[in-house]
C-alpha cells in the first residue's frame, strides 16, 4: 500500500531562516511525488513536482529513493511561504490519484 | 474564474437527510476526481471519472455514496442517509487529457455539517 508520512504538523521558522519540511513515503513501484501548498483563504495548488526538477518560488525538493525521502528545501523564508503544505503521491494506475500526506503548517515570523 | 467551480461551499445538514453536491471542472479537462479532507487530514481519494465513465472507487466509498458525470463535463457527488462521520470538506480536482496528470486544479471544497 502506498503511503506518505509528514512528521511535523507545523513547523516555526523566522523570515530569512532555511526551510525543510519533512516528507517520506512508501510505495512499491516507481514513485512520482509533488508538493501541494494551501496558502490561507485560497485551494489547493501544485508548487512542484518531482520530475521536473524545477524551483518554485524558491522552494526545491529533490527524490531520494534510498531514504524514500521527498523533503521540500527553501535557504531563506519570507512571510508569504506562510501556509499549509503537502507532500503527495501519484499512483501508476488507471486514475492517477494522489495519496495526500497529513500536511505540514509553515509560520514565518519576523 | 476559469477554476474548477464547486456547489455549495456550506452545507449543514440533519443526520439522515441526502446531500448532493456539484463540481464543474475546468472546461478541457477530461480527468475529474473527489476528494474527501476531515480535520488535521489531508485529502484522501473517493472516486475518478475519465470523461463519463467512472473508472475507480476508493474502499471510503460506501454504498451510502454515489457519484455521476452524465455528459463528461460537471459532475455530482451524492451522500444518502448522512451520518456524523460524513462531516468534511469534499474537495474536487479535474486535469487535462495528456501531459501532467498528476497536476489535478482543485476547487474551493464544498464543507458539510452533518449534526
Amino acid at each position: 500500500a502506498q503511503r506518505v508520512t509528514q512528521p511535523e504538523k507545523l513547523l516555526s521558522v523566522f523570515k530569512g531562516a532555511p526551510v525543510e519540511l519533512k516528507c517520506n513515503y512508501s510505495y512499491s513501484g516507481s514513485p512520482e511525488l509533488f508538493w501541494y501548498v494551501q496558502y490561507s483563504r485560497q485551494r489547493l495548488q501544485l508548487l512542484l513536482r518531482h520530475i521536473s526538477r524545477e524551483s518554485i518560488k524558491g522552494f526545491t525538493a529533490d527524490l531520494n529513493k534510498g531514504e524514500t525521502s521527498f523533503h521540500l528545501k527553501k535557504p531563506f523564508a519570507q512571510e508569504e511561504d506562510s501556509a499549509m503544505y503537502y507532500c503527495a503521491l501519484g499512483s501508476t494506475g488507471t486514475a492517477s490519484k494522489l495519496t495526500f500526506g497529513t500536511g505540514t503548517r509553515l509560520q514565518v515570523t519576523l | 474564474d476559469t477554476g474548477v467551480s464547486q456547489n455549495p461551499r456550506h452545507k449543514i445538514t440533519k443526520r439522515g437527510q441526502n446531500v448532493t453536491f456539484r463540481c464543474d471542472p475546468i472546461s478541457e479537462h477530461n480527468r475529474l476526481y473527489w476528494y474527501r479532507q476531515t480535520l488535521g487530514q489531508g485529502p484522501e481519494f473517493l472516486t475518478y471519472f475519465q470523461n463519463e465513465a467512472q473508472l475507480e472507487k476508493s474502499r471510503l466509498l460506501s454504498d451510502r455514496f454515489s457519484a455521476e458525470r452524465p455528459k463528461g463535463s460537471f459532475s455530482t457527488l451524492e451522500i444518502q442517509r448522512t451520518e456524523q462521520g460524513d462531516s468534511a470538506m469534499y474537495l474536487c480536482a479535474s486535469s487535462p487529457a495528456s501531459g501532467g496528470r498528476y497536476e489535478q486544479y482543485f476547487g474551493p471544497g464544498t464543507r458539510l455539517t452533518v449534526t
